[in-house]
């Protein structure tokens, strides 16, 4: 099976600085590989996706990008804000996409 | 509904006792997946229904845990003889298709808790 490392320890940061949120995946290397956000009591909430074709993506002041030789992906938010404080996920599917594999999170502290 | 809902939002319940829980996915979305959340650890796949294809089940813990999924909707989760390892949350997500790398779209999650 897939195993999935995401930095376990609290990640603060102080506002209008970039955040970068760290992936590492052992195993196979997916198709392609998925941000999610997710906020206490709550569920996770898609951001971006990431193919294995693609080196970097962009959304807003959300990056990701994708080493598959490194079998790494980093996930940058750039003018961090405090409502940018969550918990953020990485997900991979499995090749057939009948489950995906999510990393524990890393939670990030934004403060004002 | 908009998204995907769960009930119930909160269940206590007491050791050995039966659970379900519901899941109403997003209305056209053949893909439904079941994960379990404990505190402070990352999502755990539990099943996978897609369309009227056979449920993979390889996630579920133990002869304990079932799932079904009626006429391609709505899905319920059965716990029996609930333990208290089995307190978490239990979240459910749908997806628009198989093989197409989309996002999971999820519910706020059914929080157990068993005394």
């Amino acid at each position: 099976s897939q195993k999935i490392e995401q930095n376990s320890e609290a990640l603060n940061i102080q506002e209008g600085k970039t955040a970068t949120l760290t992936c590492n995946y052992t195993n196979y290397s997916p198709a392609y590989l998925q941000w999610y956000r997710q906020d206490p009591g709550r569920g996770p909430v898609f951001l971006l996706l990431i193919r294995e074709n693609e080196k970097e993506k962009r959304k807003e002041r959300l990056k990701v990008t994708f080493d598959t030789t490194l079998k790494q992906s980093l996930f940058h938010i750039t003018a961090s804000q405090p409502a940018d404080s969550a918990t953020y996920l990485c997900a991979l599917p499995k090749y057939n996409f009948n489950k995906f594999y999510f990393g524990s999170g890393t939670k990030l502290n934004v403060k004002p | 509904g908009a998204g995907v809902s769960q009930s119930p939002s909160n269940k206590v319940t007491e050791k050995g006792k039966d659970v379900e829980l519901r899941c109403d996915p997003i209305s056209g979305h053949t893909a439904l997946y079941w994960y379990r959340q404990s505190l402070g650890q990352g999502l755990e796949f539990l099943i996978y229904f897609q369309g009227n294809s056979a449920p993979d089940k390889s996630g579920l813990p133990s002869d304990r845990f079932s799932a079904e999924r009626t006429g391609g909707s709505v899905s319920t989760l059965t716990i029996q003889r609930t333990q208290q390892e089995d307190s978490a949350v239990y979240l459910c997500a749908s997806s628009l298709a198989k093989g197409i790398p989309g996002e999971l779209f999820f519910g706020e999650g059914s929080r157990l808790t068993v005394l």
